[in-house]
């Protein structure tokens, strides 16, 4: 069966220090994979997605997350935290399964960024 | 919020009673979907809609129905509503003309049953 594990329930950093919020996956397949934000009382916010190509994938905010096809990972990383990056990170991969774009999720992992 | 409203955006409900979600999007995006978000267990998919009247269940849809009647509305119904129905509830959208489909997701609907 398709899963998603995040595998910290939370991430602590500083400011200014580089960050990364670990996801593992297990899909048949090529996976299609995403990365969501959520900021309190919001909606999830799209970041960033892996198709194919190039294995380090940039999107909003100066993120970028790296696929690892041998270690079914797709890590999500920041060079320099910010305080604002302090959120529920989400990531998520689609269910190969017919062509519904369904996405199966993670649990999520709060990231906590420190002045 | 890439043209999604959610009505109402909070409800407070009695056990038993039945309720429904709306979902607006006015970006004409095929696809529509229902997820609950609960602590530990991120989002999990209720019901899904690929097209006007199609409609299909995910993997949370005991106590749930759907319709969808236009391109633009996706309702969402609690027939009798249960304290496990406690939750908040996100619809979402995607374009099926564009890979990988990423979905956009509305602000939110937080429900409380009493």
């Amino acid at each position: 069966a398709q899963s998603v594990a995040q595998p910290e329930d939370q991430v602590n950093v500083a400011e200014g220090n580089p960050l990364t919020v670990k996801c593992t996956y297990s899909v048949s397949g090529n996976p299609y994979l995403f990365w969501y934000v959520q900021y309190p009382n919001r909606g999830l916010q799209f970041l960033l997605k892996y198709i194919t190509g190039d294995n380090l994938v940039k999107g909003s905010y100066g993120f970028e997350a790296e696929f690892n096809k041998s270690q079914t990972s797709f890590h999500l990383k920041k060079p320099s935290a910010l305080v604002s990056d302090s959120a529920l990170y989400f990531c998520a991969v689609r269910d190969p399964a017919g062509n519904t774009g369904k996405l199966i999720f993670g649990q999520g992992t709060t990231l906590q960024v420190k002045p | 919020d890439a043209g999604i409203t959610q009505s109402p955006r909070h409800k407070v409900t009695e056990t038993g009673t039945p309720v429904t979600l709306r979902c607006h999007q006015t970006e004409n995006h095929r696809y529509m979907y229902w997820y609950r978000q609960d602590p530990g267990h991120g989002l999990r998919l209720i019901h899904y809609s690929y097209g006007v009247k199609d409609t299909d269940k995910g993997e949370v849809s005991d106590g749930y129905s759907v319709s969808r009647s236009k391109t633009e509305d996706f309702l969402l119904t609690l027939e009798s509503a249960t304290s496990s129905q406690t939750s908040v509830y996100f619809c979402a959208i995607s374009d099926p003309r564009q890979e990988p489909y990423e979905q956009y997701f509305g602000p939110g609907t937080r429900l409380t049953v009493t």
